[in-house]
């Protein structure tokens, strides 16, 4: 199995530019996550999905950041206009409906300048 | 209050030392909880889920009080190789999975 893929693995930008973060779940897992790692604030949870339906985006921290999950297998994580503060490692999660477990994917790691 | 909060640390222990990390959550209708991995600048990895009835995985020993809300982790003989970030997940609300802080081992020779 290939696991949870994520690109771009790191990305480098300008304040005031969009950036698109991507993810392709484990097939068959129904729950996707994002994540947003900082030293200062440790794991965030941004947005979850179910059936790629979005269920809980409370975590999103202002109207900048908007995230979508036209299928099954992929998600996107947009941020626009860009920020320094947003400088962190974004992680995308798919969650076994078996186990619960989540499955994470290596995580984009962003800078704003 | 955060809902899921622990000791940041850092833990400095000998290697064979005994260390236990306390995780406590706030909903108390949390359902599901985890320990998770994390080694610098990779992603969180699954340790063990934590049952009801406590449960053990080789070295490792994770325990669940609802009563008073916690989970937490013991590690035997801990070995340099322990060292690494581990966080627990509770679901919070939901279906939500929400971690706590991390806290940071370092065994030492």
């Amino acid at each position: 199995d290939a696991g949870v893929i994520q690109s771009p693995r790191h990305e480098v930008t300008e304040m005031g530019q969009e950036v698109t973060l991507r993810c392709k779940p484990i097939s068959g897992h129904n729950s996707l996550f994002w994540y947003r790692q900082t030293m200062m604030r440790g794991l965030e949870l941004l947005i979850y999905f179910n059936n790629n339906v979005p269920i809980d985006d409370s975590g999103m921290p202002e109207d900048r950041f908007s995230a979508k999950m036209p299928n099954a297998s992929f998600s996107t994580l947009k941020i626009q206009p860009s920020e320094p503060r947003d400088s962190a490692v974004y992680f995308c999660a798919s969650q076994s409906g078996n186990t619960g477990e989540l499955f994470f994917g290596e995580g984009s790691r962003l800078t704003v300048l | 209050r955060k809902e899921v909060e622990q000791d940041p640390g850092p833990f400095n222990v000998p290697e064979g030392a005994t260390v236990a990390f306390n995780c406590t959550y706030s909903n108390s209708a949390s359902q599901s909880f985890f320990w998770y991995r994390q080694d610098c600048r990779k992603e969180p990895k699954l340790l063990m889920s934590v049952y009801s009835s406590g449960n053990e995985d080789g070295r490792f020993t994770a325990q669940l009080n609802r009563a008073s809300q916690y989970i937490s982790l013991l590690i035997r003989d801990s070995k340099l190789s322990d060292s690494a970030t581990y966080l627990c997940v509770v679901n919070s609300v939901g279906d939500d999975m929400r971690f706590g802080a991390g806290t940071r081992l370092t065994v030492k020779p």
